[in-house]
């Protein structure tokens, strides 16, 4: 069953330093998103990718954040200067569609960890 | 704006017994409601969903009915088994044109025992 990927699954960074989270979406899907979960809280929305250009972003995606398809198979999300709250679990997905009959399937998540 | 809330956990439950998470949510228009489960170690996945008010989402044994009335999305389950130690997520996604972001509630971990 195909799958999403994503690398690394564990990022130990300083803060300030610059951080590249990749993701594998499954190949026929065309709408990516990443979600963030800091230990302890909710799964939070950051980001929605469609078309090679954002389609949403919640409040937390500030200029620190950028996201990109480089090569039309991977989706990476970018961090330029990290911060201890940064610190967090990070899930990417993607689906066939973006109405709620198309699920979205995540992978198994990127823990991030900055000191 | 929209938001679910669900039990906390953690949840312990012996094997066989029957298993209730509560999930309510606020939303505008009609929402589509999930249920999502993380298993150790492993990314989220879709358990079941319900698009329409009084639509019952069902897989592997759980269930949960979308009850516009109460805005509520429980998971139940008869009986458990200890493989169905995980973390549940309740998600709504919003109204169609409200584009495909899931919103999530905190999550709440199972833990069976045989």
């Amino acid at each position: 069953e195909p799958e999403v990927t994503q690398t690394p699954s564990h990022q130990v960074t300083q803060m300030g330093q610059e951080v590249i989270l990749r993701c594998v979406p499954i190949s026929n899907h065309l709408y990516f998103y990443w979600y963030r979960q800091i230990l302890g809280q909710k799964v939070e929305f950051l980001v929605s990718f469609y078309n090679n250009e954002i389609s949403e972003k919640s409040e937390i995606f500030d200029d620190q954040f950028s996201v990109e398809r480089p090569d039309g198979s991977n989706f990476t999300l970018k961090i330029r200067s990290t911060k201890l709250e940064d610190s967090a679990m990070y899930f990417c997905a993607s689906s066939v569609g973006t109405a709620s009959s198309y699920e979205q399937y995540f992978g198994p998540g990127t823990r991030l960890t900055v000191t | 704006g929209n938001s679910v809330t669900q039990m906390e956990g953690p949840v312990t439950l012996s094997e066989e017994a029957f298993l209730t998470i509560n999930c309510t949510y606020t939303a505008t228009g009609y929402p589509s409601l999930f249920w999502y489960v993380q298993y150790p170690g492993e990314g989220l996945q879709l358990l079941l969903k319900a698009t329409k008010a009084d639509d019952k989402g069902s897989n592997k044994g759980f269930e949960a009915t979308y009850r516009k009335e109460t805005t509520s999305f429980h998971l139940e389950k008869g009986s458990v088994q200890v493989s169905d130690s995980a973390v549940y997520f309740c998600a709504l996604s919003g109204h169609y044109n409200q584009g495909g972001k899931l919103i999530f509630g905190q999550g709440t971990e199972l833990s069976v025992k045989p």
